[in-house]
């Protein structure tokens, strides 16, 4: 129990457009939805949090307007990243919070900006 | 700023050994603390959870926590190839909403 559904696994775009990466909690609801990032050899860093039906709280550093955090149910929480540059090209991350199981982690979402 | 400190490795043992990983924590209000294991390209997944000072066993896991001195650690017995990734520590921070994680250890077990 408590799967975190997250998709594209991988996704390669060009620079200067946008990409939308979802992760839908599949049986449970996930009233808040964490979404991380980790670049190679190095931790995972919590961008922001997502509640649902509220606006995204976001880390210290981490251009809001850049990275849109949309949790419009209990069961789907997206993250966008506007405009991405090669610096942006990063390993994405969502965890939710379970009853039982503590944190589980979404599959994760190689993003490669060229 | 709250930290967790890892050894960054790699930690090499042979198959059959016995694996300790180590971490340290600065947040003095963290309770809850965890064990994860990530593969390349992987996702973490959770191995252990820990709440109370002392030992907890799981299998081949056993996990130790210290609040006093701020450590946690992992020990995997009976070592395995496919034991081979990196051991991410974490402890829930003071408030019990946000998890703060370790850069990693990475683990090499040779057959």
């Amino acid at each position: 129990g408590a799967v975190v559904s997250q998709h594209p696994s991988w996704v390669i775009c060009k620079s200067g457009t946008s990409v939308k990466i979802e992760c839908r909690s599949l049986d449970f609801q996930a009233t808040t939805m964490f979404w991380y990032r980790q670049f190679p050899k190095q931790s995972l860093m919590l961008m922001a949090t997502s509640n649902e039906g509220s606006k995204a709280t976001y880390e210290q550093g981490v251009e809001k307007d850049k990275f849109l955090i949309n949790h419009a149910s209990l069961t789907l929480s997206t993250l966008t990243v506007t405009s991405a540059h090669p610096e942006d090209s990063s390993f994405y991350i969502c965890s939710a919070k379970t009853l039982f199981y503590g944190y589980t982690f979404g599959s994760g979402t190689r993003l490669t900006v060229v | 700023q709250k930290e967790v400190e890892q050894n960054s490795g790699p930690l090499s043992v042979p198959e059959g050994a016995i694996a300790s990983l180590n971490c340290t924590y600065s947040d003095r209000g963290s309770q809850s603390f965890f064990w994860y294991r990530q593969y390349s390209g992987k996702s973490p997944e959770l191995i252990m959870s820990i709440y109370s000072n002392g030992d907890k066993e799981d299998g081949r896991f056993t996990a130790q926590l210290n609040k006093a001195s701020q450590y946690v650690s992992l020990l995997i017995r009976d070592s395995q190839p496919s034991d081979s990734a990196t051991y991410l520590c974490a402890a829930l921070a003071t408030g019990g909403f946000k998890t703060i994680f370790g850069a990693g250890t990475r683990l090499f077990v040779k057959a």
